[in-house]
């Protein structure tokens, strides 16, 4: 059974930094891009960030460029967003997601929810 | 970049009617299409992709066509659970991608 577990969100002030984690079990993490799509409060899905396989690709939505980090550790089986300078708009439940080919979001993580306040 | 435009962005229905929702999209994506199914304070869930081809495990009462910039998805006879919110996805620019609004299906 595919798994996809988050971790790691919680309330930071504005301007502050913190690091989610997603856990993956149930099959072969090195073959797939991974993704973090992330949604604002009573809001729509917003994709963050992806990693290709081996991760020596990686993109950005505009808004977290030069602020949001993606990266993964494939012997752990595990994918992570590193979030720098946040700002209030980045108040939202982060998910990771495997993108099962061509961009098609076959399985997801059940979500972190990321408060940015003072 | 390539926006995409869902309609309505709600709408109210009774179980056994006939549902479509829309999506646009601000180029030609061919059919590199995607649709999720969402429910309260759940992750979303692949119903269709590629435009048209039914994930395993989804009900055949979801369908999906189109291609281009114009993309339908259909209920054939709304079902109990199914009331929930309908995300589109573009593909068409891998690795970047990009969510419609969403479209909120309600009890009548």
């Amino acid at each position: 059974e595919v798994k996809l577990v988050e971790s790691g969100g919680g309330l930071v002030q504005p301007g502050g930094s913190l690091r989610l984690s997603c856990a993956a079990s149930g099959f072969t993490f090195r073959s797939y891009w991974l993704s973090w799509v992330r949604q604002a409060p009573g809001k729509g899905l917003e994709w963050v960030a992806n990693i290709k396989q081996d991760g020596s690709e990686k993109y950005y939505v505009d808004s977290v460029k030069g602020r949001f980090t993606i990266s993964r550790d494939n012997a752990k089986k595990s994918l992570y967003l590193q979030m720098n300078s946040l700002r209030a708009e980045d108040t939202a439940v982060y998910y990771c997601a495997r993108d099962g080919g061509y961009g098609v979001f076959d399985y997801w993580g059940q979500g972190t929810l990321v408060t940015v306040s003072s | 970049d390539i926006q995409m435009t869902q309609s309505p962005s709600s709408l109210s229905a009774s179980v056994g009617d006939r549902v479509t929702i829309t999506c646009r999209a601000s180029q030609s994506i061919s059919s590199y299409l995607n649709w999720y199914q969402q429910k309260p304070g759940k992750a979303p869930n692949l119903l269709i992709y590629a435009a048209s081809s039914l994930q395993s495990g989804v009900p055949s009462r979801f369908s999906g066509s189109g291609s281009g910039t114009d993309f339908t998805l259909t209920i054939s006879s709304l079902q109990p659970e199914d009331f929930a919110t309908y995300y589109c996805q573009q593909s068409y620019t891998t690795p970047a991608l990009t969510f419609g609004g969403g479209t909120k299906v309600e009890i009548k």
